[in-house]
């Protein structure tokens, strides 16, 4: 079964900081997606970022970068130049597609304050 | 912007009453999702859909049930309420391009049963 584990209940970084997200995952598929949100105090989930099993480079979208080690089964996010309205929740989830199964799975979530 | 509707925002019910929280996208999505949060805490999944006529059961035994009469359409329900179902309920789709598309989040429901 396919399990996510983010090891990290919270974290802080000061404001311009990078800060890193960590994120491993277990499934025995060798087909999966990967992905990053974002869950302000509001609530919405917001997409950030992904990154698939067979891609060979790490993904980047603007600030956010996947660093994507698939032997180890890491995928941590890096917020480069931390801003104060980074401060959320963020869930790393993964997505198998695997003959009729097709679940995405999420974390436990890290708490992010950015301070000033 | 995702167009995935989810309403009532938030509802505060009585136990034992029987309700229906609506999901609707109009983006044409097989896939839709149901999550149950608590605040600040991870999202399980309680029922998923691949298309019309399909409903699964997810990670996360629910008293809740769905239906998918239509692509754009799917609905939970609680047959009757009770205090234990207080949480957020938040739905999502995704297109069928196996693992590599995102899912779009409505803005959940957050329903308070006392």
């Amino acid at each position: 079964a396919q399990k996510i584990t983010q090891t990290q209940p919270g974290m802080f970084v000061q404001e311009k900081e990078a800060v890193t997200l960590d994120c491993t995952y277990d499934t025995s598929d060798p087909s999966y997606g990967l992905f990053w949100y974002k869950q302000p105090s509001s609530g919405e989930m917001i997409f950030l970022i992904y990154q698939g099993s067979y891609d060979q480079q790490n993904a980047t979208e603007g600030r956010y970068s996947l660093n994507f080690q698939k032997a180890r089964k890491s995928a941590n996010l890096v917020i480069s130049a931390s801003q104060l309205g980074d401060s959320a929740m963020y869930f790393c989830a993964m997505r198998e597609h695997h003959y009729n199964t097709d679940k995405l799975i999420f974390g436990t979530g890290t708490r992010l304050q950015v301070f000033p | 912007e995702a167009d995935i509707y989810q309403t009532p925002r938030y509802l505060v019910i009585g136990t034992g009453k029987k309700i229906t929280l609506e999901c609707s996208q109009t983006m044409g999505h097989d896939k839709m999702y149901w999550y149950q949060q608590d605040p600040g805490m991870e999202l399980h999944l309680i029922h998923y859909s691949y298309g019309v006529n399909s409903t699964e059961k997810g990670d996360l035994s629910s008293e809740s049930t769905v239906s998918r009469i239509r692509t754009e359409h799917f609905p939970l329900t609680l047959e009757s309420a009770r205090p234990s179902h207080t949480s957020q309920y938040l739905c999502a789709s995704s297109d069928d391009l196996g693992g590599s598309t995102e899912a779009f989040f409505g803005q959940g429901t957050r329903l308070t049963v006392v």
